[in-house]
């Protein structure tokens, strides 16, 4: 069945910090590909996605692009903030029912 | 416009008891979702309901976990005689419709301990 795998936190930084998360997802088809954020004790808030092979999903000074070849959807943010400290979700959508499949997740902690 | 509103937000139960959570979709929205979260995990997928059915399932416990989304008011996810592993935060998201470009609005969940 459809998967995703992201790497495994947590990952510390220090501000201003380059940040790669990397996520690559197994599926039959086309599906689309989420990052969602979750600070604590909050639910999930969408950050970036993207529809189709080539496509850079872009929010907040964060960037993922679809990568067919690859299977991978890489999360990237040139110069991170305190306020980025949370942990991040890959997700992939079944292109039927729009269920979302999860990765494990990514804690990330920056410190100043 | 309201976001998804869960409730509670924190539920505590003892085992073999009854719990009953609540979620408010945004306003037109049809399609409900609901996730689990164990500790330090990522989100499961339970199951996907519109207004009166239940469209997938294929997330969902045999036995013990029920859902529905009725005509009038909220989705209502049950889970009876609770057990210390069904201890978790769930998730509720709903969405206008589906076809793969549609966002998912999550709510803030309802965290379940079972003591």
């Amino acid at each position: 069945g459809d998967s995703v795998t992201q790497m495994e936190g947590p990952v510390t930084l220090s501000e201003e910090a380059f940040l790669t998360i990397n996520c690559t997802y197994t599926a039959t088809g086309y599906p689309s590909l989420f990052w969602y954020v979750q600070y604590p004790g909050e639910g999930l808030q969408l950050l970036l996605k993207a529809t189709k092979a080539d496509d850079k999903g872009s929010n907040k000074g964060f960037e993922a692009t679809y990568r067919k070849e690859t299977t991978s959807f890489h999360l990237e943010k040139g110069s991170v903030q305190v306020s980025d400290s949370a942990v991040y979700f890959c997700a992939l959508s079944d292109s039927n029912t729009d269920k979302l499949i999860f990765g494990t997740g990514t804690r990330l902690q920056v410190f100043p | 416009n309201a976001g998804v509103m869960q409730n509670p937000r924190h539920l505590v139960r003892r085992r073999g008891q009854e719990a009953r959570l609540r979620c408010s979709p945004m306003k037109g929205h049809s399609h409900v979702y609901w996730y689990r979260q164990l500790p330090e995990e990522g989100l499961k997928f339970m199951v996907y309901l519109q207004k009166e059915n239940i469209i997938d399932e294929s997330g969902m416990p045999k036995e013990r976990f029920s859902a529905e989304f009725p005509k009038e008011g909220p989705s209502i996810l049950r889970i009876q005689q609770v057990v210390r592993g069904d201890s978790a935060a769930y998730f509720c998201a709903s969405s206008p419709q589906t076809g793969g470009n549609t966002e998912a609005f999550f709510g803030q969940g309802t965290r379940l301990t079972v003591v």
